[in-house]
């Protein structure tokens, strides 16, 4: 069963207009949730975690346990957000289920 | 601090054959992870070694392994191609333990299966 649930693939927005890129979850525990984000030509990489509450480049993500999202956010979308982003979810241990992914442009 | 180092990069195989894949953690790393990563999936887990023991395992058939060695470099095979195998095949190298959760991926071994 898919843990991760990215239901846009292609998310285009205009430079400065607000962005929100969707993730649901399913999992039973408490979980851990993550969004690693790829750049053109660049690895894949930690954007931010639902346990440090922490905003990195204007991103925030808030975990809903009750509608099971942890959707990620930025009030002002920038050129050079533009990006791959995955939600991920944790396990025990360290295994990892990622979402599908979705491709944001931010159009100048 | 040298990132995560995947080799080959690019590799051409053909239906049948094997193929082995390395992955050197970044240091003092201890836990590496393999995904396979394809257009229509994304990111899938194959498995994960810490301290040279499999210590999770996705959801994929046998002809699948992998092995870590003691200086935590680990290697994954995948024996008898299918066309379906040709992927891009990331490691990820982290911290163990509660509170962590960070994988540090590598660039991957692009495998293209003929």
């Amino acid at each position: 069963a898919q843990r991760v649930t990215q239901p846009e693939k292609l998310l285009s927005v205009f430079k400065g207009a607000p962005v929100e890129l969707k993730c649901n979850y399913s999992y039973s525990g408490s979980p851990e949730l993550f969004w690693y984000v790829q750049y053109s030509r660049q690895r894949l990489q930690l954007l931010l975690r639902h346990i440090s509450r922490e905003s990195i480049k204007g991103f925030t993500a808030d975990l809903n346990k009750g509608e099971t999202s942890f959707h990620l956010k930025k009030p002002f979308a920038q050129e050079e957000d533009s990006a791959m982003y995955y939600c991920a979810l944790k396990e025990t241990g360290n295994q990892f289920y990622f979402g599908t992914g979705t491709s944001l442009t931010v159009i100048p | 601090k040298a990132g995560v180092t995947q080799t080959p990069r690019y590799l051409i195989k053909t239906r049948g054959q094997q193929v082995t894949l390395s992955c050197s953690p970044i240091s003092g790393h201890r836990s590496v992870s393999w995904y396979q990563q394809t257009p229509g999936q994304g990111l899938q887990f194959l498995f994960e070694y810490f301290s040279e023991t499999q210590r999770n395992k996705g959801n994929f058939p046998g002809r699948f392994s992998g092995r870590q060695f003691s200086n935590s470099r680990s290697e994954m095979n995948v024996s008898t191609l299918e066309l379906g195998d040709s992927a891009l095949y990331l490691c990820a190298s982290s911290l163990r333990g509660a509170g962590t959760g960070e994988l540090f991926f590598g660039e991957g071994s692009r495998l293209t299966v003929l």
